[in-house]
């Protein structure tokens, strides 16, 4: 058990929509990163939250957004959705301060968005 | 670059065999971190093992086994008499800390399938 629960779990979408997947993260961790994971592929970095600041990025357009609240839990919007974005949303949540801590971090299950 | 291969797309087994699964990684840093996660078909990634780069001890935990070697930058994943249990996505991923905050390069995964 991570701790780490997501919503919704299935989502389907018309492209050009948006959506906005949540995320509550593990009691006590700060730091809440997402990941985009396409049909056979590994994960793929987002961006990451610390303490309701976005504090990095990975190579997404800005049409991918977060918040971050007080409770630490998460969200991510999506704008204008295309077909490409159709894929699985894990978020996961950590202990940590920015650095090379090397934290390991929980995963949810994901959000398996569809865009039609 | 930071990256990680994960040549094997796909192993099938019969129960009771041992598995190997490879890691390659290529990192500029030289303080890093290197993990093991098992992706089940309900989509959360499970964490299985962490390694800094300064500890090249493999480790045995029950029937799974590490082997991290530097010289060759592998750290390569053993399932020793597989059950049919262990049948999910396996992913390598490699601690990243440019930018100045931290987050994981996975390698695409290799899907292990275990017959009865």
């Amino acid at each position: 058990e991570t701790g780490v629960t997501q919503s919704p779990t299935h989502l389907i979408k018309t492209r050009g929509q948006q959506v906005t997947l949540r995320c509550s993260s593990q009691s006590g961790h700060n730091t809440v990163s997402w990941y985009q994971q396409a049909l056979g592929q590994g994960p793929q970095f987002i961006f990451q939250y610390y303490r309701e600041e976005e504090n990095g990025r990975g190579n997404f357009p800005p049409r991918f957004s977060g918040l971050q609240f007080p409770n630490y839990s998460s969200e991510l919007n999506v704008n204008a959705l295309e077909l490409d974005d159709s894929a699985l949303y894990l978020c996961a949540s950590s202990l940590s301060a920015p650095g090379r801590d090397g934290k390991k971090l929980f995963f949810g299950s994901g959000t398996q968005l569809s865009v039609l | 670059a930071q990256k990680v291969t994960q040549a094997q797309t796909e192993i099938s087994v019969v129960e009771k065999e041992d598995v190997t699964l490879d890691c390659v990684y290529e990192t500029r840093d030289t303080t890093y971190y290197l993990f093991w996660y098992k992706q089940p078909p309900s989509g959360e990634l499970v964490f299985l093992i962490r390694r800094n780069s300064f500890d090249e001890q493999n480790e045995i935990s029950g029937r799974y086994s590490w082997n991290f070697q530097k010289s060759t930058s592998s750290f390569n994943f053993t399932i020793t008499a597989s059950q049919v249990v262990d049948s999910a996505v396996y992913f390598c991923a490699l601690s990243d800390f440019s930018g100045g905050y931290n987050k994981l390069i996975f390698g695409a995964g290799t899907r292990l399938a275990v017959h009865p």
